[in-house]
């Protein structure tokens, strides 16, 4: 079974901030979070990976609070080439790494 | 970078027919490497996990005879869907990693279409 909980779909207009919350409540100590974007009939694409507290990278945020049993990407000022599947995924070195159902995100103009 | 790459990037294939699946890390070494399943509308779905010079760990209910996983070099693994049947249509993604890091980079996938 996947580790994490992941709304099934979201809706958002272009130029707003979208957040995608994650629950991953069996997180282990050594678990990294990790999310990546994917494009109908394209592998998945690595986005954002975290630990704890906060991550930036040129295209989003990570915000994972202190009990790390869930976890937000922050998306800024969404285009439409923005519309995807997102998954979040939770494991150590590669192991046990399970994706759960992932947040269809549309992004209209 | 980290460059993963997939051949064929889709396939046609008559029923009962092998079809051999290459994933490739083209500008690292990947000591593991991943084999996903993915049907219309569905989330991947772990096949196995391929470390190079050992034999594949297989996900419950994928059968290894069915689903030849090699991973001879630290760039290259290989499915082979052996006899495959139309049920097995399906797009197939590999990932692979760098020894102790927790990123997989996922190669562009592979679509096949048994007849």
């Amino acid at each position: 079974l996947a580790k994490t909980t992941q709304p099934i779909s979201m809706d958002s207009y272009e130029g707003q901030e979208v957040n995608i919350t994650c629950s991953h409540n069996n997180i282990a100590t050594n678990d990294y979070i990790t999310w990546y974007q994917q494009f109908p009939s394209q592998g998945p694409r690595f986005i954002i990976q975290g630990y704890k507290t906060k991550v930036t990278n040129e295209v989003a945020s990570l915000f994972i609070p202190a009990d790390r049993k869930s976890s937000t990407l922050s998306l800024p000022r969404v285009s439409l080439s923005d519309t995807a599947v997102y998954y979040c995924l939770v494991g150590d070195n590669n192991n046990d790494m399970r994706f759960g159902a992932g947040t269809r995100l549309t992004v209209k103009p | 970078g980290a460059v993963v790459s997939q051949h064929p990037s889709w396939v046609i294939c008559k029923s009962g027919t092998s079809v051999k699946i290459e994933c490739r890390s083209l500008d690292f070494q990947a000591t593991t490497m991943f084999w996903y399943r993915q049907f219309p509308k569905q989330s991947l779905m772990l096949m196995a996990t391929s470390n190079e010079g050992s034999k594949a760990t297989y996900e419950q209910g994928v059968e290894k005879d069915k689903f030849l996983i090699n991973h001879a070099s630290l760039t290259l693994s290989t499915l082979t869907v052996t006899s495959a049947h139309p049920e097995d249509s399906s797009f197939y993604i590999c990932s692979a990693s760098r020894q102790g890091q927790e990123t997989q980079y996922f190669g562009p996938g592979t679509r096949l279409l048994v007849l």
